[in-house]
């Protein structure tokens, strides 16, 4: 059963930083890349950044950019953003998610450009 | 960047209704890119349709999508009680993603 738990969110001030981790199992991590997608307090979603499976390319919103950065550790099954200079706006549940395939295989259309499971999120609330 | 919008914004309906929620792309999207999310409240999305017509595994076949070029719809056929929810549309392009604003489905 493929299970993916976020952890590190919290309260943090505007200008501060903050550093989420997703910890996956139940499927081969090292094969897919890896997601956040966020979503402020009664919006909608928004996807933050991507990060493939093995070349270790990332991508980023053009909101987040210069300020997260996405990595992961496939011999530890685990995701991170780390969040620079926050802002009131950078407020939302951050969820991880698995993609259907690595970048290049969506990219190149052999497979969707999806994300097929999710975790349960973390809440990031920046403020005074 | 390719903005989604979706319609209507809130639909209230009965069980055992048809609902039909509509996305529409500001530029042509390939069908290969489209997909539909379904998300209840205190819950994360769910995958329900990928390809623009192709159902994710385990999802009603109540669940249908169609479309092509910038026009996308997803059906339901008949509610269920379970399916009321908010739904958005996704698609892929220039390795970004973005996703509509959403719409809720309610029960009338």
């Amino acid at each position: 059963e493929v299970q993916l738990l976020e952890s590190g969110g919290g309260l943090v001030q505007p200008g501060g930083s903050l550093r989420l981790s997703c910890a996956a199992s139940g499927f081969t991590f090292s094969t897919y890349a890896m997601t956040w997608v966020r979503q402020a307090p009664g919006k909608g979603l928004e996807w933050v950044s991507v990060i493939s499976a093995t070349d270790g390319s990332t991508y980023y919103a053009d909101s987040v950019k210069g300020r997260f950065t996405i990595s992961r550790d496939n011999s530890k099954n685990t995701l991170s953003l780390q969040m620079n200079s926050l802002r009131a706006e950078d407020t939302a549940v951050y969820y991880c998610a698995k993609a259907w395939g690595d970048i290049v295989l969506m990219v190149y259309g052999v497979g969707p450009a999806v994300f097929d499971y999710w975790g349960q999120g973390a809440l990031v609330t920046v403020s005074s | 960047d390719t903005v989604l919008t979706q319609s209507p914004g809130t639909l209230s309906l009965s069980p055992g209704e048809r609902a039909t929620l509509s996305c529409r792309a500001s530029q042509s999207v390939s069908s290969s890119y489209l997909a539909w999310y379904q998300q209840k409240p205190g819950q994360a999305p769910r995958l329900l349709i990928y390809g623009a017509s192709s159902r994710a595994t385990g999802i009603p076949d109540r669940f249908s999508g169609s479309g092509s070029g910038t026009d996308f719809t997803l059906t339901i056929s008949s509610l269920e009680p379970e399916d009321f929810a908010v739904y958005y549309c996704q698609q892929f392009g220039r390795s970004s993603w973005t996703f509509g604003q959403g719409t809720k489905v309610e029960i009338k």
